[in-house]
């Protein structure tokens, strides 16, 4: 299994581009998370997906959207790119409520709005 | 508000050292409390706890969680410098995780 993969490693956009952040796995989890890590901070949550069709805002979702046409892909898209946007995003999944599963990550895309 | 704050914000240590990171919690509903490594790429998996008082040990790491205090301890012993990460705690909230600003660590040689 290569368990969470993201696509790309790296990004620099300009201030107004618009990209998708690919994000797939190969384990067959239901749940889908995409968070964003700033510099000396936290994981903050942008979205989540409950499987296949169903996708919830989290604590940070402006700017972002997403969508969730199969249960292995999960992607991130940004339409107006913004410095504030500058960061590292991590997605996740899990077999099913992060409640009684821990979550897998992929190993992030790290990404710059100039 | 249901929240998560980690104590201390960061740490220095030499090899050897026995160190004990704190996670205390404030979370309606709770079910588990989750503790995840981060280097220089994404979060691993460490420990789940969700019952009062029974230690989850794996190798020189070893948590802790009490529910009548509402914290949970990660004790590392004999440090080494690949131990050197931020600790992260979290806890499940709806389908979510919330995750703490974490604890950075730092073990010199």
């Amino acid at each position: 299994n290569a368990g969470v993969t993201q696509t790309p490693k790296f990004r620099i956009l300009k201030i107004g581009q618009s990209m998708t952040l690919q994000c797939t796995q190969d384990m067959n989890h239901n749940y889908m998370y995409w968070y964003r890590q700033d510099p000396g901070m936290g994981l903050k949550l942008i979205y989540y997906s409950v499987g296949a069709g169903i996708t919830d805002k989290g604590e940070v979702p402006n700017g972002y959207n997403v969508s969730r046409s199969t249960t292995e892909d999960f992607p991130l898209r940004l339409e107006l790119a913004a410095p504030s946007q500058t960061s590292v995003y991590f997605c996740a999944s899990s077999y099913s409520s992060s409640g009684g599963n821990e979550q897998f990550f992929g190993p992030g895309t790290r990404l710059t709005v100039l | 508000e249901d929240k998560v704050v980690q104590s201390p914000l960061s740490l220095v240590v030499h090899e050897g050292d026995t160190v004990t990171l704190n996670c205390s919690y404030e979370v309606t509903n709770f079910r588990s409390l989750l503790w995840y490594k981060q280097e220089k790429k994404a979060p691993t998996f460490l420990f789940m706890l969700t019952s009062s008082g029974i230690e989850k040990k794996s190798g020189r790491l070893s948590s802790i969680l009490d529910k009548k205090e509402l914290f949970s301890i990660l004790n590392i012993t004999a440090t080494q410098t690949g131990d050197s990460a931020v600790y992260l705690c979290a806890f499940p909230y709806g389908n979510k995780l919330v995750f703490g600003a974490g604890t950075i660590l730092r073990v010199k040689s």
